[in-house]
């Protein structure tokens, strides 16, 4: 079974300020990995996703986020936040066994509010 | 390409009443999922389609839950004799062959309250 856990569920930067939302994952076969984000009353927008090429992936909006295998992190970063940052952020996981197992399993997500 | 359409956006219903909501995903993409996303909560699969055809079911899915996918286009998902613990965001997906593991298109979600 797979699953996501994502430390700190409320986040707090100010404006300019480096972003860090963390995920870690569990998986018994090589995963693969999402981040999403969700504004309020929104459905989810992808951020970015690891599919083993890469270890560090770009995403939208300035976001990037590095596959640690040893940590089984997948931590999520962006350098500068800006106020329209402000989100919910979901860390998630699928396995790469094939077909009929691509749902994604989900973090229970980080609230990022962003402080002017 | 408009994305994927959810309707209703909103909807409140009275416990024991039936509800049925509508998903049309993006055209070209044959598979297409439900999520359920509670408050403060990460979105739990609930079941998902290829073409017409329904894969996979998750014990989320009571028996007062059905979904159909008829003609492998657009989906409803039935709930009935809602209760308050129904209550919660659902969330369709889509995605074309091969994408799935590289990331859904997300609807905005029907919002579901039951009282």
């Amino acid at each position: 079974a797979q699953s996501v856990t994502q430390l700190g569920s409320h986040v707090s930067v100010s404006e300019g300020a480096l972003v860090l939302l963390r995920c870690n994952y569990s998986s018994s076969v090589p995963p693969y990995l999402f981040w999403y984000v969700q504004y309020p009353n929104q459905g989810l927008q992808l951020l970015l996703k690891y599919t083993s090429a890469a270890t560090l992936v770009k995403g939208i909006n300035g976001f990037e986020a590095e596959f640690k295998k040893s940590e089984t992190s997948f931590h999520l970063t962006k350098p500068s936040a800006h106020m329209r940052d402000a989100a919910e952020y979901f860390c998630a996981v699928s396995d790469r066994s094939g077909i009929g197992n691509e749902k994604l399993t989900f973090g229970t997500g980080t609230r990022l509010t962003i402080i002017p | 390409d408009t994305g994927v359409s959810q309707d209703p956006r909103h909807k409140i219903t009275k416990r024991g009443q039936n509800v049925t909501f509508r998903c049309d995903p993006i055209s070209e993409h044959n598979r297409l999922y439900w999520y359920r996303q509670t408050l403060g909560q990460g979105p739990e699969f609930l079941t998902y389609f290829q073409n017409e055809a329904q894969l996979e079911k998750s014990r989320l899915l009571s028996d007062r839950f059905s979904a159909e996918r008829p003609k492998g286009s657009f989906s409803t998902l039935e709930i009935q004799r809602t209760e308050q613990g129904d209550s919660a965001m659902y969330l369709c997906a889509s995605s074309s062959p091969g994408q799935g593991n590289y990331g859904y298109t997300f609807g905005s979600g029907t919002r579901l309250t039951v009282v």
